[in-house]
């Protein structure tokens, strides 16, 4: 029954050893969120796809990437992963970005950069 | 810019009442949310309100909103081990395509 799926639950990588997260939905949603959440911190917003329009954060570091092929799916690519980029990476989808459409997280990708 | 505040502890006894609070800075905000989120878990959503509603009760879950002070709060009542979690308070702006803004959560404990 899970909404939205994300890949892998847990992702260990090397020093600037590029990787890829994956995100899916089977809500049909609109718009899918990408958010880093570090230990004890609450989650930050890295970017957001309204349809195929990219949206970035102002601070979302450089080598922080994203592509949607399609209204399924939603990667998050890091080019070049620094000891600091360990954190919970969460996807979350909403049916469209207005304010009154609540988020739907997946469970997460724990990612472990060595 | 905007913040979100939470204390960060809160331990009960099962079957007492939770109270858990939060303070915002945005006066534009328009939806207050709650997300549970479990060890290793992603983040649940609980239950929302809107910023022209005082109160909102969804079974054991009752959101109290106090705009002129904002202050938001969510009681579990018979709180059980299994509502042990963080619990994130989370805002939205009146502008659509706005981030929600999260607080550091508030973890609750439940013992037995």
């Amino acid at each position: 029954d899970a909404m939205v799926i994300q890949n892998p639950r847990y992702q260990v990588t090397q020093f600037g050893k590029p990787v890829t997260l994956s995100c899916s939905q089977t809500l049909n949603h609109n718009v899918m969120y990408w958010y880093q959440q570090k230990s004890s911190q609450a989650p930050k917003l890295l970017f957001h796809y309204y349809d195929k329009d990219f949206n970035n954060e102002a601070d979302t570091p450089d080598n922080f990437q994203s592509r949607r092929p399609n209204t399924s799916f939603c990667f998050l690519d890091i080019r070049s992963p620094g000891l600091g980029d360990t954190a919970m990476y969460l996807c979350a989808t909403s049916r469209s970005a207005t304010v009154n459409q609540p988020q739907h997280f997946g469970d997460g990708t724990r990612l472990s950069i060595l | 810019g905007e913040d979100v505040e939470q204390s960060l502890f809160l331990s009960v006894r099962e079957g007492d009442s939770s109270v858990i609070n939060c303070t915002y800075t945005d006066s534009s905000s328009t939806y207050l949310y709650w997300y549970k989120q479990e060890p290793g878990a992603g983040l649940q959503l609980l239950t929302y309100i809107f910023s022209n509603m005082d109160m909102k009760q969804d079974q054991r879950l009752t959101v109290l909103l106090n705009k002129k002070d904002k202050h938001l709060s969510l009681r579990i009542a018979d709180t059980q081990t299994g509502d042990s979690a963080i619990y994130f308070c989370a805002e939205k702006g009146d502008q659509a395509g706005t981030a929600l803004i999260f607080g550091k959560g508030t973890t609750l404990s439940v013992s037995s």
